[in-house]
This record gives structure tokens, sequence and C-alpha cells, in this order.
């Protein structure tokens, strides 16, 4: 099977401006959790989606915001950005069914995203 | 708040030493733990599953621990070897399958 893929794996914006990522989970994956990951914060937890709902937020501001699509590809957005969002964002997708089903995540390589 | 704590942010071993890096967590009940490793830009990568009711999980020459009343999970490698070289996080799991929260990560150096 692929692995998650991410696009794109390197953007560089200028603050205010506003940046869309997206991630493709691994075929019959329904769950898809957006991080972010700084080295002084470490991972942090963005949202979760489950069949298209959300399913878990994290604490981070309004700006950010997702959406998963009925093909279970996700995207997050980020508007007006601010220096302190340069970060690796990572999006890990998972099964994600009910009952007995393995809850271990598969990361993509990740966005690195610098804002100047 | 939940918080998660893992021992150290570096840990220096030799190679065939056992390591033992410790995972500490406060305010949360998790249904499960996991463990992942993660390598320089890149993403982390799943290792192990401890669930509430288990004491114990091994794979190969890693073993994980989870003591509910301590509220700690161990994280061991035995006689390890220079390519395990990475740092290793510990993650929680609520009962929706969900990991809200990751340690920060011990970075494991052994050397030959």
């Amino acid at each position: 099977k692929a692995g998650v893929t991410q696009t794109p794996r390197y953007l560089i914006k200028t603050r205010g401006q506003q940046v869309t990522l997206s991630c493709s989970p691994i075929s019959g994956h329904r769950s898809v959790s957006w991080y972010q990951q700084t080295p002084g914060q470490g991972l942090q937890f963005l949202f979760e989606y489950f069949s298209e709902t959300q399913r878990n937020k994290g604490n981070f501001p309004g700006r950010f915001s997702g959406r998963q699509f009925s093909n279970s590809r996700s995207e997050m957005n980020v508007s007006t950005l601010e220096l302190g969002d340069s970060a690796l964002y990572l999006c890990a997708s998972s099964p994600g069914a009910s009952g007995g089903y393995s809850y271990e995540q598969y990361f993509g390589p990740g966005t690195r995203l610098t804002v100047t | 708040s939940q918080k998660i704590e893992q021992n150290s942010e570096a840990l220096n071993i030799q190679e065939g030493k056992t390591a033992t890096l410790t995972c500490n967590y406060t305010n949360y009940s998790p249904a499960y733990l996991q463990w992942y490793r993660q390598d320089p830009g890149r993403g982390p990568v799943f290792l192990l599953l401890i669930r509430e009711n288990e004491k114990e999980k091994r794979k190969e020459r890693l073993k994980v621990t989870f003591d509910t009343t301590l509220k700690q999970s161990l994280f061991h490698i035995t006689a390890s070897q220079p390519a395990d070289s990475a740092t290793y996080l510990c993650a929680p799991i609520n009962q929706a399958g969900t990991a809200l929260i990751f340690g920060k990560g011990t970075t494991l150096s052994v050397s030959s």
C-alpha cells in the first residue's frame, strides 16, 4: 500500500498570507489527524477528522482549520500567518474503524512551512 | 491540564546495553499508550501499542510496560545498536483512538 503523502513538502510564505496543506491517507483509512511540530513544543495535536467530521480538536486558534473529503483526503488551512506558525506540519492516518481495530497512526513526511 | 513527560531529552548509552525510556502522564486516564520512533526530517513511525489492562508488551528487542497506578510507561530496547539512535515519543490514546498529546521525546544515542 502506498503510504501517507503530503503536499507540498516545503513552503515559504509571508506573514499575513494564508496557506493550504494537503494530505492523502493510506487507502482505506478513514481517520486523519494533523499535528504541528516545533523544536520547542514538540508534536502538538491540531485536529482529527473521521468520515468527513471533525472528531477532536486541539488548543489552536481559529486561524487553523481543516476539512476532510469523501475520499478521506484532508486539507488544513492556516489564515493570517504569523512567524510562530513556522513548523513541520504532519498528517497521520489510521483505520479509525470501531471494534478491534489498530490504533497505530501512519505519519506522512510532513510539510515544512517557513513564515517570513 | 493533561501533561506528558518523558524522562530526559537525551540518553547516551553504549552498544549492547539496554536503553530505558520513561513516559509519565498526569491528569489523563488513557485507554492505550503508543510509542513511536522519529528520525530527523521524517514523520514518526509506530513501534508498539499497549492497552491499559496489559502490563507488558514485547516486540523483538523492544519491551513496553504500562503502570496505570503510577501513570507511567517504560520503553526498553535491549542489546541496543547504533541504528537504534533516534528520538522516541510516547503518546497516550483515548477511547476513540486519538492521540491528543505526545511527549516531547527522548533522543537516544547509541555509541559503538
